[in-house]
């Protein structure tokens, strides 16, 4: 199966500091890539739709100069959570989708803004 | 309103049984796809099965089924012979719109499943 990969799978910063997470996909070309967000026990929240290439698509309410998004190939996208506070702690998602319509997901990264 | 619903918060099942998450879906357009993920404490997504809205069979994987009922909008998954190992969140999804390369996944709350010995 398809096989995605997320670093790190953990972090712990200080508020006000820079956070960037990876996302690669390992064994295909993801041609699209979705980022999203869980909360403890809740589901999953779609923050943002990024296409190789492209300027990421945001859903309402989430801010992009908070949570920059850049896909600059077909196996990375990167998001950068900026001047990061506590209320950002989260698990964090990837998904990467290439020619067919199933999403293949990253292990997460967990956030921990102190 | 709602677009994926699981009705089950949590699911207790003896081990070997077979047993059944409910989803229900509503949409208006006609081509849709619908998927189910599983989530262990670890917290990765893993995909186990998709049913598309013009698939005229449902889609089985291995110990996984989709009792897909497209006029009542249910999906619901259907694990059979249970194992110690199948017990993990399981995520409803459904997509919009297809052709079109990958679209935004919308997700249900949820149905934490555990096996009992």
């Amino acid at each position: 199966g398809a096989v995605v990969s997320q670093h790190p799978s953990w972090v712990i910063c200080k508020s006000g500091t820079s956070v960037k997470i990876e996302c690669r996909s390992l064994d295909f070309q993801a041609t699209t890539m979705f980022w999203y967000r869980q909360f403890p026990k809740q589901s999953l929240m779609l923050m943002a739709t990024s296409n190789e290439g492209s300027k990421a698509t945001y859903e309402q309410g989430v801010e992009k100069d908070k949570f920059l998004i850049n896909h600059a190939s077909l196996t990375l996208s990167t998001l950068t959570v900026t001047s990061a506070h506590p209320e950002d702690s989260s698990f964090y998602i990837c998904s990467g989708a290439g020619f067919t319509d199933t999403q293949y997901f990253g292990p997460g990264t967990r956030l921990t803004v102190l | 309103a709602q677009k994926i619903t699981q009705t089950q918060p949590g699911m207790f099942v003896q081990e070997k049984e077979a047993v059944t998450l409910d989803c229900t879906y509503d949409t208006s357009d006609p081509s849709y796809g619908l998927f189910w993920y599983k989530q262990p404490s670890s917290g990765e997504m893993i995909f186990l099965i998709y049913q598309g809205s013009y698939d005229q069979q449902n889609a089985t994987e291995g110990r996984y089924s989709l009792n897909f009922q497209k006029a009542r909008k249910s999906a619901n998954l259907v694990i059979s012979a249970s194992q110690l190992g199948d017990s993990a969140m399981y995520f409803c999804a459904m997509r919009e719109g297809m052709g079109q390369g990958a679209q935004k996944l919308v997700f249900g709350q949820g149905t934490r499943l555990t096996i009992n010995p």
